[in-house]
């Protein structure tokens, strides 16, 4: 993912509204990608995940999408609520061809406007 | 109840002061890593563990050492910590060969003065 500074994008969206958080990944050979949710105090939580092999996938709610031609991977929310503030990360894992490291975007701040 | 737990949750401490955060993990994972986070920065990886006795270094591994002599714990060491230091700390752990999610602890919050 980019490293974006010391500003986190934000994203402002009314409550029953879709969300969609975006990320850049940074190595073409990485082969899983995963969506993290980060609520205040708190370590990051699981979302949802999707292998190279596939452009999307769905789950309750929430949509990833990933297009390896432009190394570019989004989070849709469907719906969202006002307990989908956080922050969400994605990451991507390099697994056998990169040394078994993950490496996490700088993140997206999620607001949601009731 | 799965878990990583942490500890301490924080800690204040001074420049050159040895300190030991501990990690353990009760799902009998193989892979454990440590992360700290910064301000607009993400999670940056320190040291992961594939298995008992083997770790290798991840993007920021300087200034911190670990050991894994055992699955189910994974401490971090800080020989002289400085305050370049000062993060919040997360470890993780999942299942091998790292295609699953990994499950963070609660965070460890380190002051160095």
């Amino acid at each position: 993912g980019e490293s974006v500074g010391l500003h986190l994008p934000t994203l402002s969206v009314q409550e029953g509204d879709n969300s969609i958080i975006n990320c850049a990944y940074s190595n073409s050979a990485s082969d899983y990608f995963i969506w993290y949710k980060q609520e205040s105090g708190k370590g990051p939580q699981f979302i949802i995940d999707i292998r190279s092999n596939m452009d999307k996938r769905q789950g309750q709610r929430v949509t990833v999408l990933l297009n390896k031609t432009v190394k570019h991977l989004s989070l849709q929310i469907a719906a969202t609520q006002p307990g989908d503030s956080a922050v969400y990360f994605c990451a991507e894992n390099k697994g056998n061809t990169g040394g078994f490291k993950t490496i996490f975007g700088a993140g997206t701040r999620l607001f949601v406007k009731a | 109840e799965a878990q990583v737990t942490q500890n301490p949750r924080y800690l204040i401490t001074v420049t050159g002061k040895k300190l030991t955060v501990t990690c353990s993990q009760n799902m009998n994972h193989e892979y454990m890593s440590w992360y700290r986070q910064d301000p607009g920065l993400g999670l940056r990886q320190i040291y992961y563990s594939m298995n008992v006795e083997v770790t290798d270094k991840g993007d920021v591994p300087e200034g911190y050492k670990v050991s894994r002599k055992e699955k189910r714990n994974f401490p971090l060491i800080l020989e002289s910590p400085s305050p370049n230091q000062t993060s919040l700390y997360f470890c993780a752990s999942s299942n091998p060969p790292l295609m699953d999610t990994q499950y963070f602890g609660p965070g460890t919050r380190l002051t160095v003065l």
